[in-house]
């Protein structure tokens, strides 16, 4: 089964850091991903982690940790657009299919301030 | 870039009808999927595939069906529309353990 807890909402200031919490139950994981969802939108890739450790993309890095069920993406020098949702999407394989799903965390949405 | 169409933005089905969604990704990738998203619920997954004719029940596959005859094309079949099935769809592909890539979208109402 899946059991994925990220805040519901968050609110930061232009220029400051915020820090995305997710804790995740998956059986069969096979690693973590981070989506961006600004309103009536798709979400779009941010970052992907298998290993453990932080995994840094300009402004955005993420965060795993397997043996906690674990990870954070952390977004610096914070913008106006980074105003969206973000979406923890840890990824299980398919006993015997050969086959990986991505189940999606229900997202944090993200207000960023002037 | 990749590719991930829906045919349609916005549709309007009555209760009852067979309704049909389609999708298509023009970057040869094995797996497709379809999620719907819900204000507080997120996005769940339907079903999904990982090769012509195969197809894997996803957490809420109860009331759908789907269709993949050829590699591009991943449909979405909604047999008898209920008013609970009123949602955004939206369509993935990803290559092997890769990052999906995201359709824009089909926000259906059921009356």
């Amino acid at each position: 089964g899946q059991n994925i807890d990220q805040p519901t909402e968050m609110t930061a200031t232009e220029g400051a850091i915020v820090q995305i919490n997710c804790t995740y139950q998956t059986s069969g994981f096979n690693g973590l991903f981070w989506y961006q969802q600004h309103a009536g939108e798709a979400p779009t890739f941010l970052s992907y982690n298998v290993l453990d450790g932080l995994e840094e993309k300009g402004r955005f890095s993420s965060f795993l940790s397997r043996s906690k069920g674990y990870s954070y993406l952390l977004l610096k020098e914070l913008q106006m657009k980074d105003s969206a949702s973000y979406l923890c999407a840890p990824r299980r394989e398919n006993s015997g299919a050969g086959s990986y799903q991505l189940t999606f965390g229900k997202g944090t949405k993200l207000s960023v301030i002037p | 870039d990749v590719k991930v169409t829906q045919s349609s933005r916005y549709l309007v089905k009555r209760t009852g009808e067979k309704v049909f969604l389609e999708c298509v990704q023009d970057m040869d990738h094995e797996n497709m999927f379809w999620y719907r998203q819900d204000p507080g619920l997120g996005l769940r997954l339907i079903y999904f595939s990982y090769d012509v004719k195969m197809k894997e029940k996803g957490d809420i596959p109860e009331g759908y069906s789907v269709s993949r005859e050829k590699k591009e094309r991943f449909s979405l079949i909604l047999e008898s529309a209920s008013t609970n099935q009123t949602s955004m769809y939206l369509c993935a592909s990803s290559a092997d353990s890769e990052k999906l890539f995201f359709g824009s979208g089909t926000q259906l109402s059921v009356l």
